[in-house]
């Protein structure tokens, strides 16, 4: 079965610096497809970037951007010029392309951002 | 804009109770899902839907039960309430799979305590 793990409760980083999420999955398949998505402390739970797993090129959305290692199952996410509304849970999430579009979804990351 | 709406924010019932917690979308969106949130746990999948009285059980679908009498509407029961189903659940809808899968659209989320 497929996981994915995050490894890291909780983040910190300054305001208008980097900071990058890092996200491992374990799958047998070769198309699959990958997600950060945020939720804010006000719950709602939105999409930040979406990767193909056949694409080489890394997503990027803004200041939003991933590194994606195919061969070490590795999706990690980088926020440039932090600032204080990236405050949030990020969770990464798998999907694997098949007939339904079920997520698994890791254990999230808090991340915090100081002024 | 586009919206998947959960009838309550908060809930507390009691042991026992029979709970149903109610899912609409206006996307006409043809995949529904229902989650719980725990912290440390992310999110892990109750049950999908992906047609009109259509379900598939997810990877927790112990004490839960779902109804999907229309598209837009996707209902969570459950049975008997226990103590060990408060938490958070999240519903979610989305239009397409794999490559056509542009990423869930969440409700707020849904507080439920049993007590």
């Amino acid at each position: 079965a497929q996981t994915v793990t995050q490894s890291q409760p909780e983040m910190s980083v300054q305001e208008a610096e980097t900071v990058t999420l890092s996200c491992t999955y374990d799958t047998s398949e070769s198309d699959y497809y990958l997600f950060w998505y945020k939720q804010p402390p006000s719950r709602q739970m939105i999409l930040v970037i979406r990767q193909e797993a056949y694409k080489q090129q890394n997503a990027t959305e803004n200041r939003f951007s991933v590194n994606f290692q195919k061969a070490a199952k590795s999706f990690s996410l980088k926020i440039s010029d932090s600032q204080l509304g990236d405050a949030a849970m990020y969770f990464c999430a798998y999907e694997d392309g098949g007939a339904t579009n079920k997520l698994i979804f890791g254990t999230g990351t808090l991340l915090a951002v100081q002024p | 804009d586009v919206k998947v709406t959960q009838s309550s924010r908060y809930l507390v019932k009691r042991t026992g109770e029979k709970v149903f917690l109610e899912c609409v979308q206006d996307m006409d969106h043809e995949n529904m899902f229902w989650y719980r949130q725990d912290p440390g746990l992310g999110l892990r999948l109750i049950y999908f839907s992906y047609d009109v009285k259509m379900k598939e059980k997810g990877d927790i679908p112990e004490g839960y039960s779902v109804s999907r009498e229309k598209k837009e509407r996707f209902s969570l029961i459950l049975e008997s309430a226990s103590t060990n189903q408060t938490s958070m659940y999240l519903c979610a809808s989305s239009s397409g799979t794999g490559l056509y899968n542009y990423g869930y659209t969440f409700g707020s989320g849904t507080r439920l305590t049993v007590v």
